[in-house]
């Protein structure tokens, strides 16, 4: 079956670190894979995507690149802020699902939290 | 522009009490919505999505029901809670986008607790 698995969090880091969120996914077909975050008090909103293999994924410094041959997506920035604070989640929607492709399936999530 | 209101952002219910969860959505029309929960130590799991008013499909067999009386609006029910149904609720309606992806849009969530 479909599922994603995320490094288990809390993550605490100081301002300015290098920030590396763990992905795996197993899927069958060619799935897109996405990292979602949550800031306090606000709904999940789509940070970057990727539809196909060696696709990179970036948005507001983050990055993650779709690797097929390890079945990985990992969330990377090179210098977190205070702002970044939030829970991320990453996700894949299955190819070639016949129903909504809005049929998600996301990891348990990883808190973020950074110290000034 | 679109926003999407869920309520109420937390619930404290008895076992075999009746749940009714809200979802509206403005500024679009015939938006797909979904209902997802997130168990203690658990992912974002799909439970029900819906295309249009009335049309309602179940991703997992559980305890719940959705409908969609209206066509921005999505509800969660149940009869009877029961203790495994406590969870964070999150309502969501997507839009396809330009490059022909579905976009997700969320909605804040109720964390819904069963004592």
């Amino acid at each position: 079956g479909n599922s994603v698995t995320q490094m288990e969090g809390p993550v605490t880091l100081s301002e300015e670190a290098f920030l590396t969120i763990n992905c795996t996914y197993t899927a069958t077909g060619y799935p897109s894979l996405f990292w979602y975050v949550q800031y306090p008090g606000e709904g999940l909103q789509l940070l970057l995507k990727a539809t196909k293999a060696d696709d990179k994924g970036s948005n507001k410094g983050f990055e993650a690149t779709y690797r097929k041959e390890t079945t990985s997506f990992h969330l990377e920035k090179g210098s977190v802020q205070v702002s970044d604070s939030a829970v991320y989640f990453c996700a894949l929607s299955p190819w070639g699902y016949g129903g909504s492709q809005g049929n998600l399936i996301f990891g348990k999530g990883t808190k973020l939290s950074v110290k000034p | 522009s679109q926003t999407i209101h869920q309520w109420p952002a937390t619930l404290v219910q008895p076992v075999g009490s009746p749940l009714s969860l809200e979802c509206t959505v403005e500024g679009t029309s015939n938006p797909n919505l979904y209902w997802y929960r997130q168990a203690a130590g658990r992912g974002l799991q799909l439970l029900f999505y819906s295309v249009g008013i009335g049309q309602i499909s179940s991703e997992v067999p559980q305890n719940l029901s959705a409908s969609r009386p209206q066509d921005r609006q999505f509800i969660l029910s149940s009869k009877k809670l029961l203790l495994s149904d406590s969870g964070f609720y999150l309502c969501a309606w997507s839009v396809l986008g330009g490059s022909g992806m579905e976009k997700l849009f969320f909605g804040s969530g109720t964390q819904l607790s069963v004592l």
